[in-house]
C-alpha cells in the first residue's frame, strides 16, 4: 500500500514552454502533498506544500508564479513549470501524506520523481 | 534553525556491516526517519524511530538514537550490493511549528557503495 505515482517520469522541453507534472496517491487519500526539487548530489529542497482545496504554501525563494501548484482532489496534485528555462532542469519529486495520519509519525510516501530537461 | 548533517560517502565490502551516521539540531523532533534512494528513483521509507526510544531493529536494519547528543545511526547488517544507494536521514519538526504541516528536514544523504 501507500503508493505514489508521478507522470511523466522524464520530459524534455524547449525553453519558454510550460510543463505539467502530475502526482497521484494511488491507494490512499492525501490532504497534503509536498513538492521537492533535487539537484545532482544534493539533498531534497522543499518547494511547496500542497493542500487539497486550498492554495499551496511556498517555501522562501520559490517563485509562486513560475511553479504553479494545484491540488484539486484528494489523490492528485500537479506542478506546472511555466516558461521553463535551462536552469529549471532538475529532478522533481512529490510526496503525499495519508489523510488518516492525523497524528505523528508523519509518514511521507514519495513518488518516483520526474526528470525535467529544458533545452 | 533546523539542520541535519550526514557524511556524504561510505564504502563497505559485501557481507560487512554498514553504519551511517546523522546528527540533528532540533531538540523538539519527535520522530526521525531513514529513507533510501536508488539511482533515478524517489525515496523509500526504510524505518523511523520515536524520540523516546533508544533503539529499533527491523531485520537487517538497526537504528540507534542518542537524544542527548542528537545523534542517529543506521546499521545495515550483512550489507549486499543491492543496498548500494543514497540514504537520507530526516527529522520531523513539530506540527504547527512555524506554520508547518509536519514537514521533514532532510540531510544531504550518504552515498553507500558496496563492493563485491
Amino acid at each position: 500500500g501507500a503508493v505514489v505515482s508521478q507522470h511523466p517520469s522524464w520530459v524534455i522541453c524547449k525553453s519558454g514552454t510550460s510543463v505539467k507534472i502530475e502526482c497521484r496517491s494511488l491507494d490512499f487519500q492525501a490532504t497534503t502533498m509536498f513538492w521537492y526539487r533535487q539537484f545532482p548530489k544534493q539533498s531534497l529542497m522543499l518547494m511547496a506544500t500542497s493542500n487539497e482545496g486550498s492554495k499551496a504554501t511556498y517555501e522562501q525563494g520559490v517563485e509562486k508564479d513560475k511553479f504553479l501548484i494545484n491540488h484539486a482532489s484528494l489523490t492528485l496534485s500537479t506542478l506546472t513549470v511555466t516558461s521553463a528555462h535551462p536552469e529549471d532542469s532538475s529532478f522533481y519529486i512529490c510526496s503525499a501524506r495519508d489523510r488518516l495520519a492525523g497524528v505523528l509519525p508523519v509518514i511521507q510516501y514519495f513518488g518516483p520523481g520526474t526528470r525535467l530537461t529544458v533545452t | 534553525g533546523e539542520d541535519v548533517e550526514q557524511s556524504l560517502f561510505l564504502s563497505v565490502r559485501e557481507g560487512d556491516s554498514s553504519v551511517i551516521n546523522c546528527t540533528y539540531t532540533d531538540s523538539s523532533s519527535t520522530y526521525l526517519y531513514w529513507y533510501k534512494q536508488e539511482p533515478g528513483a524517489g525515496l523509500q521509507l526504510l524505518t523511523y524511530i520515536f524520540s523516546n526510544m533508544d533503539m529499533k531493529q527491523d531485520q537487517r536494519l538497526t537504528v540507534l538514537l542518542n537524544k542527548k547528543d542528537k545523534h542517529l545511526s543506521l546499521r545495515i547488517a550483512d550489507t549486499q550490493t543491492g543496498d548500494s544507494a543514497i540514504y537520507f536521514c530526516a527529522e520531523s519538526i513539530r506540527i504547527g511549528y512555524g506554520g508547518s504541516q509536519g514537514n521533514l528536514i532532510f540531510g544531504k544523504g550518504t552515498k553507500l557503495s558496496v563492493k563485491p
